[in-house]
């Protein structure tokens, strides 16, 4: 059964860098049925894609937030990564990591809520 | 980049009455890459279809969705007062993903 634990700071500074990891269980990183990937939803608001990877097909991003993020993959601890630059109040959100993506059954793991804030 | 616009924006019904909930898109796309979430207040976003008309495993079989290149329905078909929820529909067959902006379903 794949598990997915997003992990990160609850709090950011306007201006800094969020950074999550997603620990994933049950099934390899390097597995190429699956794409990883990080979506996000502002209080009371809807959802919103943020970037996906796979591991044979590379990144893909949201070409609104595509200056700023990078995501990444660690096969060595299983886990694949989110790096948000020059935060904002306008980035607090919910943050999920999933697997938006293919033909499998989507899978999102619990959220982590992020708030950006002095 | 294609947007999905769902329908109604509210859905007020009756235990046992059927939902029709609506998810338009804004040009066609591959009906694979297709899905339906319900999400109830502080959880998180649980997929009811995939693939346009596949159920998740666990989902009851009073769920089902249909369609195909730009139209898509999610139809609940025996309203029960647990299906109360915002449903969100997504589309995930290229970058950028999107989501429909929900449909909140409230039972009377």
């Amino acid at each position: 059964q794949l598990q997915l634990q997003a992990s990160g700071p609850g709090l950011v500074k306007p201006s800094e860098t969020l950074s999550l990891t997603c620990t994933v269980t049950g099934d390899s990183i390097t597995s190429t049925s699956y794409y990883w990937g990080w979506i996000r939803q502002p209080p009371g608001k809807g959802l919103e894609w943020i970037a996906s990877i796979h591991y044979s097909e590379g990144t893909f991003y949201n070409p609104s937030l595509k200056s700023r993020v990078t995501i990444s993959v660690d096969t060595s601890k299983n886990q694949f990564s989110l790096r948000l630059t020059s935060v904002t109040a306008a980035d607090t959100a919910v943050y999920y990591c999933a697997t938006p993506g293919g033909v499998l059954v989507p899978f999102w793991g619990p959220g982590t809520l992020v708030t950006v804030s002095s | 980049e294609i947007a999905l616009t769902q329908s109604p924006a509210t859905l007020s019904l009756s235990p046992g009455e059927r939902a029709t909930l609506s998810c338009r898109a804004s040009q066609s796309f591959t009906s694979t890459y297709f899905a339906w979430y319900q999400q109830k207040p502080g959880q998180t976003p649980r997929v009811l279809i995939y693939g346009s008309s596949t159920r998740a495993p666990g989902i009851p079989d009073r769920f089902s969705g249909s369609g195909s290149g730009t139209d898509f329905t999610l139809t609940i078909s025996r309203l029960q007062p647990e299906d109360s929820a915002v449903y969100y529909c997504h589309r995930y067959d290229s970058a950028p993903q999107t989501f429909g902006q929900g449909t909140t379903v409230e039972i009377k």
